[in-house]
């Protein structure tokens, strides 16, 4: 089957701190891989995606690399800022279907 | 530039009462889908529709009715509401998602629904 595995929250940093947040996945076939990141109170909206394998996604100093040896996809941000304060959900799109982690809460303190 | 757009944003309901989640999108986009979030378990799919007049159950489609008489429309219809069923609704659409597995979602705002 299909499946998300991301790593449990909160994650607590300070600002300009370096940010991992593991996500592993199991599926069939070649799935497409996403981050999606929701802020308080809004819908989810696309971070970064990767089609296949050696794939780096990027955006907004983000970063994602799909990794098919290990199946994962781990988001990763060198210098973390206050706005960054969200939550961060991977996922994956696999035969017209998305399935996602339970999602990672990010808080930044200055 | 509407985008998607889910009303009503709250609903609170007694047990047996049914109702229709109303999800509208102006992109003319065919992929059309209901997911509900609940705390630690992420979005889960309840149902999805490629085009007019097709839908597919997603992973929790038990007590979910959907339909899809237009492009545009993709209500969600709970026939007869249940405590399990409090959680956050979310509608996405997409472009396509036949030709390609790299469509990204809109998703609407969210209806915070409470079953008592």
């Amino acid at each position: 089957g299909n499946s998300v595995t991301q790593m449990e929250g909160p994650v607590t940093l300070s600002e300009e701190a370096f940010l991992t947040i593991n996500c592993t996945y199991t599926a069939t076939g070649y799935p497409s891989l996403f981050w999606y990141v929701q802020y308080p109170g809004e819908g989810l909206q696309l971070l970064l995606k990767a089609t296949k394998a050696d794939d780096k996604g990027s955006n907004k100093g983000f970063e994602a690399t799909y990794r098919k040896e290990t199946t994962s996809f781990h988001l990763e941000k060198g210098s973390v800022q206050v706005s960054d304060s969200a939550v961060y959900f991977c996922a994956l799109n696999n035969f017209n279907k998305f399935y996602f982690g339970s999602g990672t809460k990010l808080n930044v303190k200055p | 530039n509407a985008g998607v757009t889910q009303t009503p944003k709250f609903q609170v309901l007694k047990t047996g009462q049914s109702m229709t989640l109303q999800c509208a999108q102006d992109m003319n986009h065919e992929y059309m889908s209901w997911y509900r979030q609940d705390p630690g378990m992420g979005l889960r799919l309840i149902h999805y529709s490629v085009g007019a007049g097709i839908t597919d159950q997603g992973e929790v489609p038990n007590g979910y009715n959907v339909s899809r008489s237009t492009t545009e429309d993709f209500p969600l219809r709970l026939l007869s509401a249940a405590p399990s069923q409090t959680s956050v609704y979310f509608c996405a659409s997409s472009y396509s998602i036949w030709a390609t597995t790299n469509e990204k979602l809109f998703f609407g705002s969210g209806t915070q629904l409470s079953v008592l």
